[in-house]
């Protein structure tokens, strides 16, 4: 499968522990995104990274959120300290350049306890 | 603030029928337009985008219609079957540095295709 792979597909947390979502792009792609979904919501943009680089974190709550896409190996979010509303489903795209279509891959869904 | 709304929330359709989903922006920046498809449980998948360079694209029996001039922009399911039964986004992305990158979503439309 060379689509983008998301790992854990369901995650369960209980309030005070920290997540970690892992995000494999498509083969040849330097360009990841996330997104988070909120139920009946469309996805909201929380952080553009290329290898190494976060170019735009704009959406990234201030607290408790990083980010990182390293040399080796997938890009990971990372959640601090998680409350009941950060229950969503994590979305990662990539593309081969930033004016190209971003690839979605089946998310992760966490669910806060 | 929404930057990009979506209607209808929710569209049941017979076999054979046309679905049609609209949106409107506000942004003027934005300068490309994808549409999504989602099934449940999965990812949103890349179905057709349109530039404001033109005021139609067809792809198969998925067209979108763009209106720059009145800011709005609308997916039509020719044909349509229960295989396209899905949630359908709409999303807006800014011109200039990458223009898709940091997309903007609509809040989505559950299409129902009934047999």
């Amino acid at each position: 499968n060379a689509g983008v792979m998301q790992n854990p597909r369901h995650l369960v947390r209980r309030r005070g522990q920290e997540a970690r979502l892992r995000c494999s792009p498509m083969k040849g792609h330097s360009h990841v995104y996330w997104y988070r979904q909120l139920p009946e919501e469309g996805l909201k943009f929380m952080v553009y990274l290329q290898k190494e680089n976060i170019i735009d974190e704009s959406g990234m709550p201030k607290e408790r959120f990083s980010a990182e896409f390293p040399k080796e190996g997938p890009s990971i979010l990372r959640i601090q300290q998680v409350v009941r509303g950060d229950s969503a489903a994590y979305f990662c795209a990539s593309s081969g350049q930033s004016n190209q279509p971003q690839h979605f891959g089946d998310g992760t869904r966490l669910s806060i306890l | 603030q929404q930057q990009v709304k979506q209607s209808p929330q929710s569209l049941i359709v017979q076999k054979g029928g046309i679905s049609i989903i609209n949106c409107a922006y506000e942004n003027t920046a934005f300068d490309y337009f994808p549409w999504y498809q989602q099934f449940p449980g999965k990812g949103p998948a890349l179905l057709i985008a349109i530039r404001p360079d033109v005021s139609e694209k067809k792809e198969g029996r998925f067209t979108i219609s763009f209106n720059k001039s009145a800011k709005q922009f609308s997916l039509h399911i020719m044909d349509s079957q229960p295989g396209d039964s899905a949630t359908y986004f709409c999303a807006a992305g800014p011109a200039g540095g990458g223009s898709n990158y940091k997309l903007t979503f609509g809040k989505g439309t559950l299409l129902t295709v009934n047999p």
